[in-house]
Protein backbone atom coordinates (compact mmCIF):
# COMPACT_ATOMS: atom_id res chain seq x y z
CA UNK A 1 0.00 0.00 0.00
CA UNK A 2 1.36 3.36 -0.84
CA UNK A 3 1.77 5.32 2.14
CA UNK A 4 3.91 8.47 3.66
CA UNK A 5 4.55 7.88 7.48
CA UNK A 6 5.35 10.00 9.97
CA UNK A 7 5.94 10.37 13.40
CA UNK A 8 5.05 11.07 15.87
CA UNK A 9 1.36 11.87 15.50
CA UNK A 10 1.80 14.13 18.61
CA UNK A 11 5.14 15.63 20.88
CA UNK A 12 4.46 17.85 23.42
CA UNK A 13 7.60 19.53 24.37
CA UNK A 14 9.95 22.11 25.86
CA UNK A 15 11.40 25.52 24.52
CA UNK A 16 14.94 25.02 23.33
CA UNK A 17 15.02 20.79 23.09
CA UNK A 18 15.68 19.47 19.91
CA UNK A 19 13.39 17.22 18.18
CA UNK A 20 13.19 15.57 14.75
CA UNK A 21 9.82 14.01 13.42
CA UNK A 22 10.26 11.49 10.80
CA UNK A 23 9.01 11.40 7.79
CA UNK A 24 8.92 8.10 5.62
CA UNK A 25 7.27 7.16 1.97
CA UNK A 26 7.42 3.60 0.21
CA UNK A 27 6.72 4.90 -3.48
CA UNK A 28 10.43 5.21 -4.85
CA UNK A 29 9.38 9.38 -4.82
CA UNK A 30 12.11 11.40 -5.64
CA UNK A 31 10.29 14.58 -4.25
CA UNK A 32 9.20 15.22 -0.68
CA UNK A 33 8.07 18.23 0.93
CA UNK A 34 7.44 19.46 4.42
CA UNK A 35 4.56 21.64 5.37
CA UNK A 36 3.11 23.34 8.18
CA UNK A 37 -0.66 24.47 8.91
CA UNK A 38 -1.78 27.06 11.19
CA UNK A 39 -5.57 28.54 11.37
CA UNK A 40 -6.45 31.06 8.75
CA UNK A 41 -3.46 30.12 6.85
CA UNK A 42 -4.13 26.74 5.08
CA UNK A 43 -0.78 24.37 4.46
CA UNK A 44 2.96 26.55 3.87
CA UNK A 45 5.92 24.93 2.70
CA UNK A 46 8.73 24.57 4.96
CA UNK A 47 11.47 22.53 3.07
CA UNK A 48 11.46 20.43 -0.13
CA UNK A 49 13.77 17.78 -2.11
CA UNK A 50 13.72 17.08 -5.14
CA UNK A 51 15.77 14.00 -4.60
CA UNK A 52 18.43 12.31 -2.65
CA UNK A 53 21.04 15.20 -0.92
CA UNK A 54 19.38 17.77 -2.81
CA UNK A 55 17.14 20.31 -0.45
CA UNK A 56 15.72 23.70 -0.68
CA UNK A 57 13.89 26.16 1.42
CA UNK A 58 10.12 26.50 0.52
CA UNK A 59 8.21 29.56 2.41
CA UNK A 60 8.94 29.60 5.58
CA UNK A 61 12.32 27.60 6.79
CA UNK A 62 13.15 29.71 9.66
CA UNK A 63 13.75 27.55 12.54
CA UNK A 64 13.82 24.25 10.37
CA UNK A 65 16.61 21.53 9.09
CA UNK A 66 16.34 18.80 7.45
CA UNK A 67 18.16 16.04 5.43
CA UNK A 68 18.04 13.47 2.54
CA UNK A 69 20.46 10.76 3.10
CA UNK A 70 18.26 7.98 1.43
CA UNK A 71 15.44 8.54 -1.14
CA UNK A 72 13.03 7.26 1.37
CA UNK A 73 13.58 9.33 4.15
CA UNK A 74 13.34 12.65 4.86
CA UNK A 75 13.23 14.27 8.90
CA UNK A 76 12.32 17.62 9.52
CA UNK A 77 14.94 18.47 12.93
CA UNK A 78 13.72 21.39 14.99
CA UNK A 79 17.16 22.12 16.70
CA UNK A 80 15.52 24.87 19.48
CA UNK A 81 11.89 25.01 19.10
CA UNK A 82 9.97 27.88 20.01
CA UNK A 83 6.44 28.34 20.75
CA UNK A 84 5.63 29.79 17.64
CA UNK A 85 6.75 26.34 16.22
CA UNK A 86 3.72 25.12 17.82
CA UNK A 87 1.60 23.72 14.73
CA UNK A 88 0.43 20.67 12.69
CA UNK A 89 2.70 18.94 10.01
CA UNK A 90 2.75 17.58 7.05
CA UNK A 91 5.15 15.05 5.32
CA UNK A 92 4.19 14.99 1.46
CA UNK A 93 5.78 13.21 -1.30
CA UNK A 94 5.44 12.94 -5.18
CA UNK A 95 6.61 11.66 -8.54
CA UNK A 96 9.20 13.53 -10.69
CA UNK A 97 7.40 12.23 -13.42
CA UNK A 98 4.36 14.38 -15.45
CA UNK A 99 5.47 16.89 -12.95
CA UNK A 100 2.78 18.35 -10.44
CA UNK A 101 0.45 16.53 -12.54
CA UNK A 102 1.15 13.30 -10.27
CA UNK A 103 -0.73 13.04 -6.95
CA UNK A 104 0.87 14.23 -3.54
CA UNK A 105 0.49 11.40 -1.24
CA UNK A 106 0.61 13.09 2.13
CA UNK A 107 1.37 11.71 5.80
CA UNK A 108 -1.40 11.75 8.51
CA UNK A 109 0.23 14.98 10.40
CA UNK A 110 2.46 15.52 13.17
CA UNK A 111 0.77 17.75 15.71
CA UNK A 112 3.91 19.44 18.28
CA UNK A 113 3.27 22.06 20.92
CA UNK A 114 6.01 23.33 22.08
CA UNK A 115 5.83 25.13 25.65
CA UNK B 1 4.38 34.60 -6.82
CA UNK B 2 1.24 31.98 -7.06
CA UNK B 3 -1.93 32.68 -3.84
CA UNK B 4 -4.99 31.49 -3.02
CA UNK B 5 -7.54 32.84 -1.28
CA UNK B 6 -10.79 31.23 0.14
CA UNK B 7 -13.09 34.19 0.72
CA UNK B 8 -15.28 32.01 3.44
CA UNK B 9 -13.75 30.52 6.45
CA UNK B 10 -16.73 29.38 7.66
CA UNK B 11 -20.31 27.76 6.04
CA UNK B 12 -22.84 26.45 7.63
CA UNK B 13 -25.12 24.00 5.80
CA UNK B 14 -28.03 22.17 6.45
CA UNK B 15 -27.97 18.07 5.44
CA UNK B 16 -29.61 18.25 1.83
CA UNK B 17 -28.72 21.34 0.78
CA UNK B 18 -26.17 22.49 -1.49
CA UNK B 19 -22.63 23.48 -1.03
CA UNK B 20 -20.37 25.75 -3.05
CA UNK B 21 -17.15 26.99 -1.78
CA UNK B 22 -15.02 29.55 -3.38
CA UNK B 23 -11.25 29.80 -4.32
CA UNK B 24 -9.85 32.22 -6.23
CA UNK B 25 -6.02 32.07 -7.46
CA UNK B 26 -3.48 33.97 -8.91
CA UNK B 27 -0.79 32.44 -10.85
CA UNK B 28 1.35 33.21 -13.74
CA UNK B 29 0.97 30.33 -16.09
CA UNK B 30 -1.81 27.86 -16.83
CA UNK B 31 -2.71 26.79 -13.31
CA UNK B 32 -2.71 23.00 -11.66
CA UNK B 33 -5.33 23.14 -8.99
CA UNK B 34 -6.80 20.81 -6.52
CA UNK B 35 -9.06 20.41 -3.66
CA UNK B 36 -8.48 18.78 -0.50
CA UNK B 37 -10.51 17.32 2.23
CA UNK B 38 -9.68 17.27 5.77
CA UNK B 39 -11.93 15.67 8.38
CA UNK B 40 -11.07 16.34 12.08
CA UNK B 41 -8.05 15.01 13.34
CA UNK B 42 -7.43 13.82 9.97
CA UNK B 43 -4.87 13.76 6.94
CA UNK B 44 -5.43 15.71 3.66
CA UNK B 45 -7.66 13.40 1.19
CA UNK B 46 -7.78 14.94 -2.64
CA UNK B 47 -11.47 15.36 -3.40
CA UNK B 48 -10.24 16.08 -7.14
CA UNK B 49 -7.81 18.14 -9.36
CA UNK B 50 -7.86 20.15 -12.60
CA UNK B 51 -5.27 20.53 -15.16
CA UNK B 52 -6.54 20.99 -18.59
CA UNK B 53 -9.41 20.04 -20.74
CA UNK B 54 -13.28 19.87 -19.66
CA UNK B 55 -13.43 22.84 -17.03
CA UNK B 56 -15.96 20.78 -15.14
CA UNK B 57 -14.32 18.39 -12.80
CA UNK B 58 -15.95 15.53 -11.27
CA UNK B 59 -14.09 14.18 -8.18
CA UNK B 60 -14.80 11.76 -5.22
CA UNK B 61 -17.60 12.07 -2.79
CA UNK B 62 -19.93 13.73 -4.91
CA UNK B 63 -17.97 17.40 -5.86
CA UNK B 64 -17.39 18.46 -8.81
CA UNK B 65 -15.62 21.83 -9.12
CA UNK B 66 -15.60 24.00 -12.06
CA UNK B 67 -12.56 26.33 -13.60
CA UNK B 68 -12.97 29.91 -14.85
CA UNK B 69 -10.19 31.11 -16.41
CA UNK B 70 -11.78 34.50 -16.72
CA UNK B 71 -12.92 34.94 -12.85
CA UNK B 72 -9.28 33.50 -11.93
CA UNK B 73 -11.47 30.75 -9.81
CA UNK B 74 -12.31 26.84 -9.41
CA UNK B 75 -15.16 26.09 -6.79
CA UNK B 76 -16.12 23.29 -5.01
CA UNK B 77 -19.91 22.30 -4.94
CA UNK B 78 -21.82 19.30 -4.17
CA UNK B 79 -26.15 19.07 -4.84
CA UNK B 80 -26.27 17.53 -1.35
CA UNK B 81 -24.41 17.30 1.51
CA UNK B 82 -24.40 14.97 4.04
CA UNK B 83 -23.63 14.95 7.95
CA UNK B 84 -20.12 13.23 6.68
CA UNK B 85 -19.22 16.00 4.69
CA UNK B 86 -18.42 18.12 7.89
CA UNK B 87 -14.87 19.04 7.36
CA UNK B 88 -12.52 21.61 6.37
CA UNK B 89 -11.94 22.49 2.73
CA UNK B 90 -8.71 23.21 0.90
CA UNK B 91 -8.31 25.12 -2.69
CA UNK B 92 -4.95 24.38 -4.04
CA UNK B 93 -2.58 25.64 -6.84
CA UNK B 94 0.50 23.49 -7.51
CA UNK B 95 3.72 24.28 -9.52
CA UNK B 96 5.84 22.57 -11.33
CA UNK B 97 8.89 24.42 -9.56
CA UNK B 98 9.61 23.65 -5.74
CA UNK B 99 9.34 20.10 -5.66
CA UNK B 100 5.85 20.05 -6.93
CA UNK B 101 4.61 22.54 -4.58
CA UNK B 102 1.60 23.35 -3.34
CA UNK B 103 0.04 26.64 -2.62
CA UNK B 104 -2.94 26.56 -0.06
CA UNK B 105 -5.69 28.78 0.63
CA UNK B 106 -6.66 29.50 4.14
CA UNK B 107 -9.78 26.71 3.89
CA UNK B 108 -13.23 26.73 4.52
CA UNK B 109 -14.34 25.08 7.47
CA UNK B 110 -18.12 23.37 6.59
CA UNK B 111 -20.62 22.52 8.95
CA UNK B 112 -23.68 20.29 8.48
CA UNK B 113 -26.98 20.94 10.32
CA UNK B 114 -29.21 18.49 11.24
Amino acid sequence: EAQVTQNPRYLITVTGKKLTVTCSQNMNHEYMSWYRQDPGLGLRQIYYSMNVEVTDKGDVPEGYKVSRKEKRNFPLILESPSPNQTSLYFCASSSKIRGVENIQYFGAGTRLSVL
Amino acid sequence: AQSVTQPDIHITVSEGASLELRCNYSYGATPYLFWYVQSPGQGLQLLLKYFSGDTLVQGIKGFEAEFKRSQSSFNLRKPSVHWSDAAEYFCAVGARAAGNKLTFGGGTRVLVKP
